[in-house]
């Protein structure tokens, strides 16, 4: 079964507004969750890696004021897309480890006008 | 710095038309190799994680085999059902997954 979901699958927004994603380990605990981007055939690239209870890490060219990943709790972590404009439109997909493997969530179109 | 490489980019077979993909990779010090399936629109779907050189791992159609620089995806008999594109990602000492661009399989009736 499903290992980790995401919320919204979907999104469409206006430029400038904020778009909120909530990526969810089902059935255990993820101290760590990875945020991905992905577009049009090309392979997923780490924007981020999401640590419970502190700060998270940013790869090198991720705005880490534009990308604001929050993981307060043991099962969810949040990416935020604030003041989004049309080349922020992407394939944005999370990840948890599970022993030494990633399981990665169902991905989250977002459309920015 | 961690790379992969992953060959052909797009592979077109006949069903029942066995063939491999070729996974190329360098990395510092493998702590394992990955192969996942992704189909259009959805997240990656974990296949075979492989820890060191000569092992092998198989799944229905697909097996997948490790040496010390590359991995082999071979799958047997393809049906239409195994269209998607597969990943090959590695990681090393840094902890981060690396992936390839993919290899994109279209199996035909």
């Amino acid at each position: 079964g499903a290992v980790v979901s995401q919320h919204p699958s979907r999104v469409i927004c206006k430029s400038g507004t904020s778009v909120k994603i909530e990526c969810r380990s089902l059935d255990f605990q993820a101290t760590t969750m990875f945020w991905y981007r992905q577009f049009p055939k090309q392979s997923l690239m780490l924007m981020a890696t999401s640590n419970e209870g502190s700060k998270a890490t940013y790869e090198q060219g991720v705005e880490k004021d534009k990308f604001l990943i929050n993981h307060a709790s043991l099962t969810l972590s949040t990416l935020t897309v604030t003041s989004a404009h049309p080349e922020d439109s992407s394939f944005y997909i999370c990840s948890t480890t599970r022993t030494d493997t990633q399981y990665f969530g169902p991905g989250t179109r977002l459309t920015v006008l | 710095e961690d790379q992969v490489t992953q060959s052909p980019e797009a592979l077109r077979l006949q069903e029942g038309e066995s063939s491999s993909l070729n996974c190329s990779y360098t990395v510092s010090g493998l702590r394992g190799l990955f192969w996942y399936r992704q189909d259009p629109g959805k997240g990656p779907e974990f296949l075979f994680t492989l820890y060191s050189a000569g092992e092998e791992k198989e799944k229905e159609r697909l097996k997948a085999t490790l040496t010390k620089k590359e991995s082999f995806l071979h799958i047997t008999a393809p049906k239409p059902e195994d269209s998607a594109t597969y990943l090959c990602a590695v990681t090393g000492g840094g902890n981060k997954l690396t992936f390839g661009t993919g290899t994109q399989l279209k199996v035909e009736l």
